[in-house]
């Protein structure tokens, strides 16, 4: 079956340190990858995305992210973080022929201490 | 703001009670997909419609049953509601490969 691992809950940092969150999936064709973010008391957004071309791509708010396929992982990266990206984080994937379906990981709650 | 909306924004309800929620699609899409996400939980896909037609259907009871109307608006109707269907129910606009999410109802089952 096909699957999203998040493997960090919950992570606390302080500002300005740098941040990677890790997102595994399992799924043997082509897919697109996603990461979104939910602010307390705000719908997901969506911070970035991946479809095809280069496995490093960047987002809003300084986020990127890299495609491994060797790996299948996604992981998120922000160089220095500040207290405002305190949220909840979804890794989602769509798998090619899966109409619509979006398969998204536990979510990792990120607290930034100011 | 996504311009994808939703109604209500919560909704309290009793076991083997029915409910219709409510999504408006952003200007220009024509695919919707609902999602139930429980509390601290990922979102988890329940069906998507095209153009009036379910176009895909996840692990979801038949008692979860959808519409999408000429201007893409959708409803989602659970009947038989049970505890567990207590949640926050997401629905999600598309043109392409990308989804844009609202802000959800929230449904409390007593």
């Amino acid at each position: 079956a096909q699957s999203v691992s998040q493997h960090n809950h919950h992570v606390i940092l302080s500002e300005a340190a740098s941040l990677e969150l890790g997102c595994n999936y399992s799924y043997g064709g082509t897919v697109n990858l996603f990461w979104y973010v939910q602010y307390p008391g705000q719908h997901l957004q969506l911070l970035l995305k991946y479809f095809s071309g280069d496995p490093l791509v960047k987002g809003i708010k300084g986020f990127e992210a890299e495609f491994i396929k060797s790996k299948f992982s996604f992981n998120l990266r922000k160089p220095s973080v500040q207290w405002s990206d305190t949220a909840e984080y979804f890794c989602a994937v769509k798998g090619s022929g899966n109409t619509g379906k979006l398969i998204f990981g536990q979510g990792t709650t990120l607290q930034v201490k100011p | 703001e996504t311009g994808v909306t939703q109604s209500p924004t919560h909704l309290i309800k009793t076991r083997g009670q029915q409910v219709t929620l409510r999504c408006s699609s952003q200007s220009g899409h024509n695919t919707v997909s609902w999602y139930q996400q429980a509390l601290g939980q990922g979102p988890q896909f329940i069906f998507q419609y095209y153009r009036e037609e379910e176009n895909g259907r996840g692990n979801f009871p038949p008692r979860f049953s959808g519409l999408q109307f000429p201007n893409y608006s959708s409803e989602l109707n659970v009947n038989a509601l049970e505890l567990d269907d207590s949640a926050l129910y997401l629905c999600a606009s598309s043109e392409q490969e990308t989804q844009y999410f609202g802000p959800g109802t929230r449904l409390l089952v007593l």
